[in-house]
């Protein structure tokens, strides 16, 4: 069965601070996707990132950038120089491979970050 | 935006009333999932539908049910409403064959009294 985990519930930083957003994943799988999705308060859920699962290059957009260690399995989301518009829920979200599944998505709880100016 | 659509935008029926939820894909797009999320919660895979069946179903019961039209646009119907039905539902949509990522509508909130 496939799990993911985000540990830090709520998180609150003053802007221009960096934070990062911790994703542990779990799942028997040896060929998986990863996600990282965004949740403004109107609801709809933002597409970030995907990664392979084997592709471990660490990527870099704008002030974004994400962790992938299969060693640990962990995802993790760095915002840089955070903002104000940055202020959502952020959901980590695991799918495997297998056409059959439709790669329905796996998701965490959730971790509400609060950017304040 | 993504081009997902769904209507209506938030909904009130009373528990044991029956209600239908719509969803127009993006173009291009001939998959579409449903996910209910809960308050607090993350969003929870209901079913999947390709070229108008049922391709893959999470932990929901029978009285949730679902279709997809020649246009690829869906329906999630769900009978019977409890309290517990509350929440926000979620339509997403990709490119079978396509690369794996959901892009997901606005969601229409359900509220059961």
């Amino acid at each position: 069965a496939q799990k993911v985990t985000q540990a830090q519930t709520e998180i609150s930083v003053v802007e221009k601070e960096d934070v990062t957003l911790d994703c542990v994943y779990e799942t028997r799988d040896t060929t998986y996707y990863l996600f990282w999705y965004k949740q403004p308060p109107s609801g709809e859920l933002v597409f970030l990132i995907r990664r392979n699962s084997f592709d471990e290059q660490n990527e870099i957009s704008g002030r974004y950038s994400w962790n992938f260690q299969k060693s640990t399995s962990s995802f993790n989301f760095t915002i840089t120089a955070s903002q104000v518009v940055d202020s959502a829920v952020y959901f980590c979200a695991l799918s495997d491979s297998s056409i059959g599944s439709g790669y329905a998505l796996n998701f965490g709880k959730g971790t509400s970050l609060l950017v304040t100016p | 935006e993504t081009g997902v659509t769904q209507s209506p935008t938030h909904l009130i029926k009373t528990r044991g009333q029956q209600v239908t939820l719509r969803c127009s894909s993006q173009s291009g797009h001939n998959t579409v999932s449903w996910y209910q999320q809960a308050l607090g919660q993350g969003p929870q895979f209901i079913f999947q539908y390709y070229r108008e069946e049922e391709n893959g179903r999470g932990n929901f019961p029978p009285r949730f049910s679902g279709l997809q039209f020649p246009n690829y646009s869906s329906e999630l119907n769900v009978n019977a409403l409890e309290l517990d039905d509350s929440a926000l539902y979620l339509c997403a949509s990709r490119e079978r064959g396509g690369p794996p990522t959901q892009y997901f509508g606005p969601g229409t909130r359900l509220l059961v009294l």
